[in-house]
Parts: structure tokens; sequence; C-alpha cells
């Protein structure tokens, strides 16, 4: 019934260590979006996928890798995790109408704390 | 300059009250608008579009204003139920951009 899901719901790793966080929607929506909303809740774009091509790629370092092996998934992984990726990760799914007309809707979140 | 600025408040209004959130966005070329809510450690849910005819939807009114590059949610009759974030979200070019937040405590 989940139209949103992520795996896992919380993380918690030592720093250096590679990690994955995955997502799936099942509403047959063609794009896809990382965010991540870190501890002054402030919720910013990582990465946007269309039909398993990725459109947007803000300033995040390499070590995060977006993976779309089809439009209904996009996974992210982390390599060598440094303190400062503690925060909540959200994918989102939206139709991405032409003239912006779409909404987005959100996964539950990943909860990610690097110790 | 931040691409959507809101108050975070917080806003404690009491129950019944009436309370009203602004928001600006810096890029005149924005193409729509919507005010999200998140609840406390939960994932933002779309409340409404914002056209620019303004809208309503029961107890939730939102404005836009493109001259003035302003979005307002206003709240009637607060509940209890509505005490959240509520997040101001622009889109440009199927970027969205969303703002800080502003927290809303809704007290008996």
């Amino acid at each position: 019934d989940t139209a949103v899901s992520q795996t896992p719901k919380y993380l918690v790793t030592q720093m250096g260590n590679d990690k994955s966080i995955k997502c799936e929607q099942n509403l047959g929506h063609d794009t896809m979006y990382w965010y991540k909303q870190d501890s002054k809740k402030f919720l910013k774009i990582m990465f946007s996928y269309n039909n398993k091509e990725l459109i947007i790629n803000e300033t995040v370092p390499n070590r995060f890798s977006p993976k779309s092996p089809d439009k209904a998934h996009l996974n992210l992984h982390i390599n060598s995790l440094e303190l400062g990726d503690s925060a909540v990760y959200f994918c989102a799914s939206s139709t991405a109408e032409r003239g912006g007309l779409d909404t987005q809707y959100f996964g539950p979140g990943t909860r990610l704390t690097v110790l | 300059r931040k691409e959507v600025e809101q108050d975070p408040g917080p806003f404690n209004v009491p129950e019944g009250a009436t309370v009203a959130f602004n928001c600006t966005y810096s890029n005149s070329a924005s193409q729509s608008f919507f005010w999200y809510r998140q609840d406390c450690r939960k994932e933002p849910k779309l409340l409404m579009s914002v056209y620019s005819s303004g809208n309503e939807d029961g107890r939730f009114t939102a404005q836009l204003n493109r001259a003035s590059q302003y979005i307002s949610l206003l709240i009637r009759d607060s509940k209890l139920s509505d005490s959240a974030t509520y997040l101001c979200v622009v889109n440009n070019f199927n970027k969205f951009y969303f703002g800080s937040g502003t927290k809303l405590n809704v007290k008996p």
C-alpha cells in the first residue's frame, strides 16, 4: 500500500564506512529525488532522476552516488562516511509534469547517524 | 540569499485562533508553489498547492503575490492537530526549493 518506501529507517555506522539506502515508489512516477534534512530541519535537494537519467545533481560530494536501476527505484550509496553526513535522507517521487505543476510524495526518511 | 525564506517561529496559539504564515521567494521565474506540512520525525506531506487567484481548502487559505514574490497560508479555527512545521515550497523547472519551515504549536 505504501507509495514511497525507504530502507533502512535507521542507520547507525562508523566514520569511514560505506552504506546504501534504498528507495522504491509504486506510484508510476517518472521522477525521483533524494533530499537531505539536516539538524536545522532545512530540506535540501541532492539528486533527481527522470526515467533512470540523472537530471539534477546539486553540489554534493562525489562520495554520494545515486543509482537508478529502473524508474521505480532510486538508491543512494555513500562512501567513506563523515560525521557531517548525519541527517535524515528523504526519497521522493513526482510526475514532473511540464510547467512544474506536479507535487512530490515523500518516503518516511532514513535517519543516518555517523559515529 | 536563500531561494525561499520563512519565519521559523514558533507560533504558539490557542485552539480556535486564526494564524497566518508568510514566505518569500527570490526567483521571479518560479513556476509553482506549495505548502507542505511536516510532523515531528515524519516526512513532509502536501497540504495544498498555491494558485495566483488564491485557493481555499476547508480552514486553510493560500495566497500568492507574484509581484511581491510572497506566499501566505492562513489557518482558521486552529485545532490541536494542526501543530506541525509548515514548509513553503517553490518549484523552478522541476527543482523544488524548500523553506526551513515555520513551527506551529496549538495549545488547548
